[in-house]
């Protein structure tokens, strides 16, 4: 069983540059969620990815996007960045539909700095 | 709107000592709610789920909708149980996961 991959593990952009992270799911999984990390902070969810469509997003601005491939994996785009988005990037991938299987497993995470 | 707090950032113990994490929830539906932990160098992993009522590592968490608790309970703490530990509630079509902001065990030999 392979579990879930992102990369690139570091990532320098500076203001108003674009970012395209990537996560790879865990073998079996169809649903990826990305979330976004600040330091000394839990995780806070952006948007997730069912079926290559988005399935729920959470307060983040349309400059944050995404898509999922027939693959499962997913891309996070971010356009025109902004010195606060400097944080851990998680991806985390499941298998919706089915009660008590639906757990959430996640990447190591792509760390991003804008300057 | 869900959210889920931890009020200690920091909490140390000896080994051989119990331990409780605090969690205190808000969500007007009926909440799932899972304990995840971050050793150091790797990544996110679920420790237990509410809903399973099992003993992962010899932690327990149970349910207090009356008190919106789910407190992290273990009767004697080791030395490998220093970690990152994060409350999570789920929610929405997505069961998209609102995290606490984490309390960092530290287990002192």
């Amino acid at each position: 069983e392979t579990g879930v991959t992102q990369s690139p593990t570091h990532l320098i952009k500076t203001r108003g540059q674009q970012v395209t992270l990537r996560c790879s799911s865990q073998s079996g999984h169809n649903t990826v969620s990305w979330y976004q990390q600040a330091l000394g902070q839990g995780p806070q969810f952006i948007f997730q990815y069912y079926r290559e469509e988005e399935n729920g997003r959470g307060n983040f601005p349309p400059r944050f996007s995404g898509l999922q491939f027939p693959n499962y994996s997913s891309e996070l785009n971010v356009n025109a960045l902004e010195l606060d988005d400097s944080a851990l990037y998680l991806c985390a991938s499941s298998l919706a539909g089915l009660a008590g299987k639906d757990t959430q497993y996640f990447g190591p995470g792509t760390r991003l700095t804008v300057l | 709107a869900q959210r889920v707090t931890q009020p200690e950032k920091l909490l140390s113990v000896f080994k051989g000592a119990p331990v409780e994490l605090k969690c205190n929830y808000s969500y007007s539906g009926s909440p799932e709610l899972f304990w995840y932990v971050q050793y150091s160098r790797q990544r996110l992993q679920l420790l237990l789920r509410h809903i399973s009522r099992e003993s992962i590592k010899g932690f327990t968490a149970d349910l207090n909708k009356g008190e919106t608790s789910f407190h992290l309970k273990k009767p004697f703490a080791q030395e490998e149980d220093s970690a990152m530990y994060y409350c999570a509630l789920s929610s929405g079509s997505a069961r998209q996961l609102t995290f606490g902001s984490g309390t960092q065990l530290t287990v002192l030999p």
